[in-house]
């Protein structure tokens, strides 16, 4: 069975302090995996899609790193805007279903 | 250019009301998924569509879950009888099909409570 899942569950940083996600799955032939942000309130927002292990995608203070059954999302020197619910998705060959984590809950403080 | 466009933003209701859930997608996206999302469970897929059809529905939790899309442009997700239970957040999304990995982007959600 397809499966997510996200570590930790919350993570509290100050400003600046440089921290790393985790996203362990297991899939039948990986299609895709998604990086969301998700703000209180909000739908969930995309960040990056990486395909193949050895990728990496970069957007600002983010990195994402893929591996062959895990994935890391690295915040460089966080801000407090980067507070919010990060989620990962997989999308297995042959299908479009997404399958979600549970997401990690991070919160940067000033 | 427009996202996806859900509606109601915010749903009130009583037990054993039916509840309807709207969501345009975004124009040309050929799939259309519905989402429900919890505390304690995330987001769980419930539906999706390609190009209008039903393609898996075993996310759908039981029979008083039905979702429909009429047309490209439109689709609806309805719980009858609603109860306590079903009380969460809904999210539609959509995403354009074919070639590898196919980023699906999100609607703002229709929260719905029910008393």
């Amino acid at each position: 069975e397809d499966q997510v899942t996200q570590s930790p569950e919350a993570l509290r940083l100050q400003e600046g302090e440089s921290s790393s996600l985790n996203c362990s799955y297991t899939v039948s032939g990986l299609r895709g995996l998604f990086w969301y942000r998700q703000d209180p309130g909000k739908g969930p927002e995309f960040l990056f899609t990486l395909y193949s292990a050895g990728e990496e995608k970069e957007k600002e203070r983010l990195k994402a790193t893929l591996t062959k059954k895990e994935s890391f999302l690295h915040i460089t020197a966080p801000k407090p805007e980067d507070s919010a619910t990060y989620l990962c998705a997989v999308q297995a060959k042959g299908t479009y279903k997404y399958i979600f984590g549970t997401g990690t809950r991070l919160k940067v403080l000033a | 250019d427009a996202g996806v466009i859900q509606s109601p933003r915010h749903e009130v209701t009583e037990m054993g009301q039916e509840v309807t859930l709207r969501c345009k997608p975004i124009s040309g996206h050929d799939y259309l998924f519905w989402y429900r999302q919890t505390m304690m469970r995330g987001l769980e897929l419930l539906i999706y569509f390609n190009n209008n059809v039903p393609i898996d529905d075993s996310g759908m939790p039981e029979d008083r879950f039905s979702a429909k899309m009429p047309n490209a442009s439109f689709s609806t997700l309805k719980i009858q009888p609603s109860e306590p239970r079903d009380s969460a957040v809904y999210f539609c999304a959509s995403s354009l099909g074919g070639g590898t990995g196919n980023t699906i982007y999100f609607g703002e959600g229709s929260w719905l409570t029910v008393v």
